[in-house]
Order: C-alpha cells, then structure tokens, then sequence
C-alpha cells in the first residue's frame, strides 16, 4: 500500500513570496490533516478535512493560509504572502475517517523563507 | 488546556538499557494517547497508542504506562538499541484532532 505523497520535498522563497504544496493521501482515507512542525517542536494541526468538507480549521492563519481538497482526494496548502515565522515542515496526514484515530503521514515538506 | 507537556527534552542511553520519556496533560476529554517516532527528514510514524480503559499496553520492546488519575502517561522502551535513536512524540487527541508534545530526541550509544 502506498503511504501519503507530498510534494515538493523541499522549497525556499523569499519573503512575501507565495508557496503551494501538493499531498496525495492514501487510497481511501477520507479525512486529510495539514500540520506545521516548526524545528525542535511537535507537529501543529492546521486544517482538518473530512472528504471535500473542512472539519477544523481554527488554527489556520487565513490571513495567509489557504488550503483546499478538491473532489475528496489530493489537497494543496496555500501560503500566500510568506512570513520568515512560516520556515516550517509542513506534514500531510490521512486517516480512514474523522473518528479514526491512527493518522499516516507522509515525509513532509521544508519550506525554508528568508 | 489543550496542552500537553512532555520531557525530557533529551535522552542519552546506553545499547541494552531502558528509555523513559514523560508526558502529561490536563484535558480529561481526550481519549487517545499514542507515540510516534520520527526519524529526520521522515514523518512521524505511530509507534504505539493507548486508550485510558488501561493502565498499560504492550508492544514488544515498547510500554505505555497510563496514568488517568494522574494524567500522565510514559513510554518506555526496553533493551534499547542504535536504531531507536529518533525523536520521539507523544500525542492525546479527542475525536482525531490530535495534540502533539514537544518531542524528545533519544539517542542510544553503542
């Protein structure tokens, strides 16, 4: 079985410039997580989908942030304008469902902004 | 509320002996703690998890100790070897949402 896909594996931009990154969760899984792992912290839930449909999104800044699931499958994560405070791992997860508790994740994207 | 405290922050261990890594948490509404090991440049990949009807779980050389009275649960991983050298996080989570520790990097020596 393939695990969670993300890409790219690594991206460095400039300040106040915009960054998309893609994620392929694994076949089936209907709920899809977004997470930012600053280094030397834990992972950070940023949005919450269950099929097209977002479940959570309250630590999402949407000012700058933007994410979107369309046709229940793959998902991009926006961030448009970059901030240095975004340098960040940004991690793709998938579950079976909202309510089931292990989460697959995938290798993660760098994002480094200077 | 919706922390959750986890230490040490670093762990040293000699091959063979026995790692210890502590989290606590103070929301009485999650129910699911699991661990995740994270290697660098990978994702974290669940390791083991419990939920609070037990006091503890066993998956060959790793433990979980729950404490609901507490609130605090811990991982202990037994003969330790080289290859268990990674960062370490706990989680609790209530309806999947899960809330990650800060993360302990274990480093076995040989």
């Amino acid at each position: 079985e393939a695990g969670v896909a993300q890409s790219p594996r690594y991206k460095i931009i400039e300040k106040r410039q915009s960054v998309a990154f893609w994620c392929n969760p694994i076949s089936g899984h209907a709920t899809l997580y977004w997470y930012q792992q600053i280094l030397g912290q834990g992972p950070k839930l940023l949005i919450q989908f269950q099929n097209n449909g977002v479940v959570d999104d309250s630590q999402l800044p949407k000012d700058r942030f933007s994410a979107e699931r369309l046709k229940g499958v793959d998902s991009t994560l926006k961030i448009q304008p970059a901030k240095l405070e975004d340098s960040a791992v940004y991690l793709c997860a998938s579950s079976l469902a909202w309510d089931t508790d292990t989460q697959y994740f995938g290798p993660g994207t760098r994002l480094t902004v200077l | 509320q919706q922390q959750v405290k986890q230490s040490p922050q670093s762990l040293i261990v000699q091959k063979g002996g026995i790692s210890i890594i502590n989290c606590a948490y103070e929301n009485t509404a999650f129910d699911y703690f699991p661990w995740y090991q994270q290697f660098p440049g990978k994702g974290p990949a669940l390791l083991i998890a419990i939920r609070p009807d037990v006091s503890e779980k066993k998956e060959g050389r790793f433990t979980i100790s729950f404490n609901k009275s507490a609130k605090q649960f811990s991982l202990h991983i037994m003969d330790s070897q080289p290859g268990d050298s990674a960062t370490y996080f706990c989680a609790a989570s209530n309806t999947g949402k899960l809330i990650f520790g800060q993360g302990t990097t274990l480093q076995v020596k040989p």
